[in-house]
């Protein structure tokens, strides 16, 4: 049973960066597309962009262009995303998502998520 | 981008009870080449992350119980419960893949 694991709560300053990795257990990143969603407290779901591995294919959404990078380690399987310039609006839970090696895709399986908090 | 409107926003239904989902969106996410309706259901519990329920807009993930069902084609779309358990409580979140990726605003579901 494959497992997404995910780095550790972080609490950042506005303006910084954070980077947050994202493994899986029992299998392998490299072959799937890897996407980054996040959720503020109590509000929907948000696409960031995406990378499949093996084809070092990466997109972004249009709202992170400049601020976010996404990218993957084929060698231990891990894929990373990086948020810079942070501020309180980007406190939120930050998921990373497994889907087929599609250049869009759904999502089977989900890591657990990575609070990220923003605050002075 | 595509932008994904479910309704209701929330609803309360009785144990037994058969429950709709609704989503639409702002352009067709159907591709004519395969045939496909780039279209996923998710259910999200209390401080766990999203589980996929449905692909494909009607293709039932391995392991989710045959009382949930999709249905829908183009630009309009439906989560179905055929009949409403306990552990059904949950938020409800629709996904396009046509086109990058747009999730709904989700909807909130209850136990009347």
């Amino acid at each position: 049973q494959v497992q997404l694991e995910q780095s550790g709560a972080e609490v950042k300053k506005p303006g910084s960066s954070v980077k947050v990795s994202c493994k899986a257990s029992g299998g392998t990143v490299s072959n799937y597309l890897i996407s980054w969603v996040r959720q503020a407290p109590g509000q929907g779901l948000e696409w960031m962009g995406g990378i499949i591995p093996i084809y070092d294919s990466r997109n972004y959404a249009q709202k992170f262009l400049g601020r976010v990078t996404i990218t993957a380690d084929k060698s231990s399987g891990t894929a990373y995303m990086e948020l810079g310039t942070l501020t309180s609006e980007d406190t939120a839970v930050y998921y990373c998502a497994r889907g087929p090696p599609l250049r869009w895709s759904y999502y089977d399986y989900w890591g657990p998520g990575t609070l990220v908090t923003v605050s002075s | 981008d595509i932008v994904m409107t479910q309704s209701p926003d929330s609803l309360a239904v009785s144990l037994g009870e058969r429950v709709t989902i609704n989503c639409r969106s702002s352009q067709s996410v159907f591709y004519s080449s395969n045939n496909k309706n780039y279209l996923a259901w998710y259910q999200q519990k209390p401080g766990q992350p999203p589980k996929m329920l449905i692909y494909w807009a009607s293709t039932r993930e391995s392991g989710v119980p045959d009382r949930f069902s999709g249905s829908g084609s183009g630009t309009e779309f439906t989560l179905t419960i055929s009949s409403l358990q306990a552990e059904d409580v949950a938020v409800y979140f629709c996904q396009q893949y046509y086109s990058k990726s747009t999730f709904g605003q989700g909807t909130r579901l209850e136990i009347k």
